[in-house]
């Protein structure tokens, strides 16, 4: 079967960090996503991780275990802008498809 | 300028009603996607086109059909509304690729529809 979990709610404080963590298992994998919807908005793309380790890009880092069926996205200095939903997606297949977990939402306080 | 656009962006309609939802994408992309968002924001796939070519077909009612008269466009029609098929439909494009980088994959979404069935 298809499994992708993250955890529904999470809440930081501005100028902190904070780990958004996705687990999942899929029949297929190549490769892994994060996106962020804000509230009404469409969901738009953050990280890609194909291959094991830590990518980064500015205050945003995502990690990828494939043995552990693991992945996590990195927050720092939060800002305020930064309260969103975060959506972990797995490609699975080579037809595009995305399996997308429920979704995180982040609430940043002052 | 916009990437990939919808019409409409909200729709209101009621049980039993057919209506249609229009989706172009100017980023020339050879793969287009429709997503359902439910209340509870679960986003999941529900057709992919491929160069005018049906290449994803979850399983939704047949009273979904998708219809793509060329690579730029991606409509979904449905028959028959339920007070369940409200929801959100996005849809999405990328470009297929058989090198695995996020340009072969990334998706880019349109602003959504929100359909309500009263």
């Amino acid at each position: 079967g298809q499994n992708i979990d993250q955890p529904t709610e999470m809440t930081a404080t501005e100028g902190a960090i904070v780990q958004i963590n996705c687990t999942y298992q899929t029949s297929g994998f190549n490769g892994l996503f994060w996106y962020q919807q804000h509230a009404g908005e469409a969901p738009t793309f953050l990280s890609y991780n194909v291959l094991d380790g830590l990518e980064e890009k500015g205050r945003f880092s995502s990690f990828l275990s494939r043995s552990k069926g693991y992945s996590y996205l990195l927050l720092k200095e939060l800002q305020m802008k930064d309260s969103a939903s975060y959506l972990c997606a797995v490609h699975s297949g080579n037809t595009g498809k995305l399996i997308f977990g429920q979704g995180t939402t982040l609430q940043v306080k002052p | 300028d916009t990437a990939v656009s919808q019409t409409p962006k909200y729709l209101v309609t009621q049980m039993g009603n057919d209506k249609s939802i229009k989706c172009e994408q100017n980023l020339g992309h050879d793969t287009m996607y429709w997503y359902k968002q439910d209340s509870k924001k679960f986003l999941k796939i529900m057709f992919s086109y491929n160069n005018k070519e049906l290449i994803i077909n979850e399983t939704v009612p047949n009273r979904f059909s998708p219809k793509s008269p060329d690579k730029a466009h991606l409509n979904l029609h449905i028959n028959s509304l339920e007070l369940g098929d409200s929801a959100v439909y996005f849809c999405a494009s990328s470009r297929l690729s058989s090198t695995s980088t996020s340009e072969s994959y990334e998706q880019y979404f349109g602003p959504g529809t929100r359909l309500t069935v009263t």
